[in-house]
């Protein structure tokens, strides 16, 4: 199985403040990597799909970028509604597989 | 509007059984594959497992394999987990969520809002 290595497990920013986040992976999965943000007591939702583009209705405040095995993921300008866990996911192989995520809370 | 509803959910003892149903609205069902993910309390998400639109590819976690079973009723827009020989560690909530293809990529663009499952004496 392929393993995704997310770092930092969390971080604490002010509002307004940049947020990166990276994802490794064991092994090339080109660019077939998603990334989603999930709230206390809901489910995941897609923001970013094959590495670096944009789900539809999401804000632009959110990109990412990576291919191979080393990926990253910002939000430019961090808001109130962005806490949550973010995580990434290959879906090069089955099974699919998710890092371990990155709690994101406001300082 | 893509919607996901999963039920089935509930507490069971270790050893059992349980059922779980994702009904889904808004898309050709037999379009796409589909997937079960789960998260155990306080932690992150696991897949369980995936299949196909006509269910002729099916995958499975190892931590699953030989107790639980996968299925769907293209008739009924419903997807389907049988689980069998629950343990303490299945304990979680279920997710269900849309491939984005026909096939069973691993590529989840859509997910339901879980079932509780807990497993305990």
């Amino acid at each position: 199985d392929i393993q995704m290595t997310q770092s930092p497990s969390s971080l604490s920013v002010f509002v307004g403040e940049r947020v990166t986040i990276t994802c490794q992976a064991s092994q090339d999965i080109s660019t077939d990597l998603n990334w989603y943000q999930q709230k206390p007591g809901k489910a995941p939702n897609l923001l970013i799909y094959d590495a670096s583009n944009l789900e539809t209705g999401v804000s632009l405040r959110f990109s990412a970028s990576g291919s191979g095995t080393d990926f990253t993921f910002t939000i430019s300008s961090l808001q109130p509604e962005d806490i949550g866990t973010y995580y990434c996911q290959q879906y090069e192989s089955l099974p699919p597989t998710f890092g371990g995520g990155t709690k994101v809370e406001i300082k | 509007e893509v919607h996901l509803v999963e039920s089935g959910g509930g507490l069971v003892q270790p050893g059992r059984s349980l059922r779980l149903s994702c009904a889904v609205t808004g898309f050709t069902f037999e379009d796409y594959g589909m997937h079960w993910v789960r998260q155990r309390p306080g932690k992150g998400l696991e897949w369980v497992s995936g299949l196909n639109w006509n269910s002729d590819r099916i995958g499975y976690a190892d931590f699953v394999k030989g107790r639980f079973t996968v299925s769907r009723d293209n008739s009924k827009n419903s997807l389907y987990l049988q689980m069998n020989s629950l343990r303490g560690e299945d304990t979680a909530v279920y997710y269900c969520g849309k491939d984005y293809s026909v096939a069973v990529t691993g590529r989840i663009d859509s997910w339901g809002q879980g079932t509780l499952v807990t497993v305990s004496s």
